[in-house]
């Protein structure tokens, strides 16, 4: 059974700074690894996916990393701003038929 | 409009009645899901479907049903609702692409059972 673990469970910078998030996962055979955002109340936006096939994937400021042998992705958030405060999730395909999540990271950037 | 919509948003039921979620999507997806989401514990996946005729029983299903109605819509029952089951509550769809299927999310509904 495919587990996703996540670290740290929360997370509070000041503004500027870079910044990980950490995934791990328990199963290497997946399709893909996908990062979501979530704010309070709110449906989740997914911010960036990362084939099997593929070692990392930028989007902006964000770049995710995957490293399917080892079962780890890394989200990485550049010059953070109180904006990007949310819910960090990651996700894994679950053989092909649908998603597993991890807890989520709470991310508070302050001004 | 949004790509998927849930409704109602927000939901107060007593225990032991029977109520509906809906979900409706516009992006053609085949693949609809519908997760629960609970604080500390995430999204945890009750149901899904990949077309019309196809049901398929997530990691925990029961207590509910669902039906697809048509490609588009997604409807997920609490035959006999109880306190427990209070949660957030997801719809979500993706393509069928292997590799490729960026889910996307409703804006959830927020059930409370008393």
């Amino acid at each position: 059974k495919q587990e996703v673990t996540q670290i740290p469970a929360a997370l509070s910078v000041p503004e500027g700074e870079n910044l990980v998030l950490n995934c791990s996962f328990t199963d290497s055979a997946i399709y893909n690894l996908q990062w979501f955002r979530q704010d309070p109340g709110k449906g989740l936006t997914s911010l960036l996916l990362i084939q099997s096939s593929q070692r990392e994937q930028t989007s902006g400021r964000l770049n995710a990393s995957l490293d399917k042998s080892s079962g780890r992705s890394t989200l990485y958030i550049a010059a953070s701003q109180p904006g990007d405060s949310a819910t960090y999730l990651c996700a894994v395909d679950n053989y092909g038929q649908n998603f597993v999540f991890g807890p989520g990271t709470r991310l508070s950037v302050l001004p | 409009d949004a790509d998927v919509t849930q409704t109602p948003r927000n939901r107060i039921t007593k225990t032991g009645k029977r109520i509906m979620l809906e979900c409706s999507q516009t992006k053609g997806h085949d693949r609809m899901y519908w997760y629960r989401q609970d604080p500390g514990l995430g999204l945890r996946l009750i149901y899904y479907s990949f077309d019309v005729k196809d049901i398929n029983k997530g990691e925990i299903s029961d207590g509910y049903s669902v039906s697809r109605q048509a490609q588009a819509k997604f409807s997920l029952s609490l035959e006999s609702a109880i306190p427990n089951q209070t949660a957030l509550y997801f719809c979500a769809t993706s393509d069928d692409t292997m590799g490729t299927g960026v889910a996307f999310f409703g804006q959830g509904t927020r059930l409370t059972v008393v």
